[in-house]
């Protein structure tokens, strides 16, 4: 399975400001995503990052808010933008592996004040 | 849309089998998966099972699909309390797109 990495692993930010996390992979993948889970809650896709294009965006998220890169097959990132309490929540990002399952990385604890 | 449902909360003592249960609404469901997470961690694959399977073994984990309801169960046999997590039920058909359950948090008394 391929070992998965997000950095910062928490971050405490300010309203208003913004956070960019880091993922990357120990192998070449196809299928990155990006998922969302709000505290106590369970996890809500956030978007799908294609290499070489745009990433595809779930309802309900836009990239505005949530703007994506994926410059090459084993890194992406997502940029959390103009931050509100609200936006408290880790958020994971995890890979397709062979078209049968998700591998996710350790997740990122965000906390805005 | 697509729905998954399962129980918030089982307790058991250490040493008996785990039952945690999920069920889903998409009939066109591939695969269904269960993962692990624990305390300030991210998410752990256990397992997975097709949906042209009725039961697959792996340890101490079994899975039981029964497609007719859409009943999934994760028995999880000789629970330590190492196992004490959340375990969330995920269903998909082939978009790659994972729909979870809200979770349940599995306590192991001693």
């Amino acid at each position: 399975s391929a070992v998965i990495s997000q950095k910062p692993s928490r971050d405490i930010c300010q309203r208003g400001t913004s956070l960019t996390i880091q993922c990357q992979v120990d192998s070449q993948v196809t299928m990155m995503f990006w998922y969302r889970q709000q505290p106590g809650q369970s996890l809500t896709l956030i978007a799908t990052a294609n290499q070489g294009s745009e990433a595809t965006y779930e309802s309900g998220f836009v990239i505005d808010k949530f703007p994506i890169s994926r410059p090459n097959l084993t890194f992406s990132t997502l940029t959390v933008s103009n931050l509100s309490p609200e936006d408290s929540s880790i958020y994971l990002c995890s890979v397709e592996d062979e078209g049968l399952t998700q591998y996710f990385g350790p997740g990122t604890r965000l906390t805005v004040l | 849309g697509e729905d998954v449902e399962q129980s918030l909360f089982l307790s058991v003592r250490e040493g008996d089998s785990s039952v945690i249960n999920c069920t889903y609404t998409d009939s066109s469901s591939t695969y269904l998966y269960w993962y692990k997470q624990e305390p300030g961690a991210g998410l752990q694959l256990l397992t997975y099972i097709f949906s042209n399977m009725d039961m697959k073994q792996d340890q101490r984990l079994t899975v039981l699909l029964n497609k007719k309801d859409k009943h999934l169960s994760l028995r999880i046999a000789d629970t330590q309390t190492g196992d004490s997590a959340i375990y969330f039920c995920a269903e998909s058909d082939s978009s790659y797109k994972l729909i979870f359950g809200s979770g349940t948090r599995l306590l192991v008394r001693p």
